[in-house]
């Protein structure tokens, strides 16, 4: 049972437009969310976090908008550059939080 | 700083074999890591250490798999015997008290034939 859901395996935008990487969770116990890039053979590096008590949180050109109601989740990146490329992962936790639970990515590709 | 470091960073081994992949985290980090990722099931925590003791290892698949940390700047994950639904890249991350994010190293590519 994937309790963090990233339905779409891929996306592709043109360069200077904007990406919208969405999740969704089933859990009503988390509480704090976070997103992680990741290039071939590298590990996940993380971008940008956000907790419940707010509904939006943003870092440059990186924003990651929450609706606790709809137990969704999204990250925009304006405008989209092609190092912007990679796998991004949705990740989420609770209380302590240590124990992350983490979707199963959305490959971007921005075009030139 | 260096950052998690894993070794090694490929490994092929045939199936039945004993596989045993390392890290070290970061310096000064009190929790430690382990996490599988798959084309399916996307990244699965295997097992996490804080202070070098387990705190929960209900992500580790089968008894064929155990995962030690003998001090506060080494961890191993040993698969025995291996088998070729083992295959994947294993990957080893640390981080700090409280809601720190993690710190990845860059993987090891485990193939069993």
């Amino acid at each position: 049972d994937q309790q963090v859901k990233q339905n779409s395996p891929s996306l592709s935008v043109q360069e200077g437009r904007i990406s919208i990487l969405n999740c969704d969770y089933t859990n009503s116990m988390f509480d704090y969310f976070l997103w992680y890039k990741k290039y071939p053979a590298e590990g996940p590096t993380f971008l940008i976090s956000i907790s419940s008590i707010k509904d939006k949180n943003e870092d440059g050109r990186f924003t990651v908008f929450l609706n606790k109601s709809a137990k969704h989740l999204s990250l925009h990146i304006v405008p989209s550059q092609p190092g912007d490329s990679a796998v991004y992962f949705c990740a989420a936790g609770s209380g302590g939080y240590q124990k992350v639970t983490f979707g199963i990515g959305t490959k971007l590709q921005v075009i030139p | 700083d260096a950052g998690v470091i894993q070794s090694p960073r490929h490994e092929v081994t045939e199936m039945g074999q004993e596989v045993t992949l390392r890290c070290k985290p970061i310096s000064g980090h009190d929790y430690l890591f382990w996490y599988r990722q798959t084309m399916m099931r996307g990244l699965e925590l295997l097992i996490y250490f804080n202070n070098n003791v387990p705190i929960d290892d209900s992500g580790m698949p089968e008894d064929r798999f155990s995962a030690k940390m003998p001090n506060a700047s080494f961890s191993t994950l040993k698969i025995q015997p291996s088998e070729p639904r083992d295959s994947a890249v294993y990957f080893c991350a640390s981080s700090s008290q409280g809601r720190s994010p993690l710190h990845f190293g860059n993987g090891t590519r485990l193939t069993v034939t």
